[in-house]
């Protein structure tokens, strides 16, 4: 399995302002993947990091409140951009073997919007 | 579209006792990975046991079993021995190759002492 690095673990953030969460991997991968956590809720995909071309977004999230980078490899970041309490949740990093068949996640990055 | 559906939002078990967490899928698919993690209040989504589909044979990790039933579309997981490092919430999930992630709504266990 991969070490997976999230860096901030938890913030509390101002509305109106943006984050931006980092993701570093310990060897090459090939998926990376960004997930949303609401409070109480279940995780929900958010997009798919490519290395080198623009992110997939999933239904509901867009690039311009949610811009992701991966310029190699081993390291993507997400923003939360224009944050409102609504985007108050856990953020997860998250990447999948080369045979796109397991999914481990990073520790989670708590924002808390006020 | 895949569906993972858990049954039980909240369980609860002695400690040391044995206790199984429902998970049911809906796939047309024929090949396929089913998982569950577990979620402590550390926020972390930790691997706690995979299944892959085209295999008859039940995973089991340690403490940790699971109950594949590939015709009824059933995953259940079993938890031997509970420990109160045990209490977390735990989420089916359902993967085909190179697909993304589907969750169920996840099970609050609490491990009683």
């Amino acid at each position: 399995s991969a070490v997976i690095s999230q860096k901030p673990s938890r913030d509390i953030c101002q509305r109106g302002t943006s984050l931006t969460i980092q993701c570093q991997v310990d060897s090459q991968v090939t998926m990376m993947f960004w997930y949303r956590q609401q409070p109480g809720q279940s995780l929900t995909l958010i997009a798919t990091a490519n290395q080198g071309s623009e992110a997939t977004y999933e239904s509901g999230f867009v690039i311009d409140k949610f811009p992701i980078s991966r310029p190699n490899l081993t390291f993507s970041t997400l923003t939360v951009s224009n944050m409102s309490p609504e985007d108050s949740s856990i953020y997860l990093c998250s990447v999948g073997t080369a045979s796109g068949n397991t999914i481990y996640f990073g520790e989670g990055s708590w924002l808390t919007v006020v | 579209a895949q569906t993972v559906t858990q049954s039980q939002p909240e369980m609860s078990v002695q400690e040391a006792e044995t206790v199984t967490l429902s998970c049911t899928y809906d796939t047309s698919e024929s090949n396929y990975y089913l998982f569950w993690y577990k979620q402590p209040p550390s926020r972390q989504m930790i691997l706690v046991i995979r299944q892959e589909a085209y295999k008859q044979q039940n995973a089991t990790e340690n403490r940790f079993s699971v109950n594949f039933q590939k015709a009824a579309k059933s995953f259940s997981l079993k938890i031997s021995d509970s420990q109160l490092g045990d209490t977390a919430m735990y989420f089916c999930a359902f993967i085909r190759s190179g697909d993304k992630l589907t969750f169920g709504t996840g099970t609050r266990l609490a491990v009683r002492p």
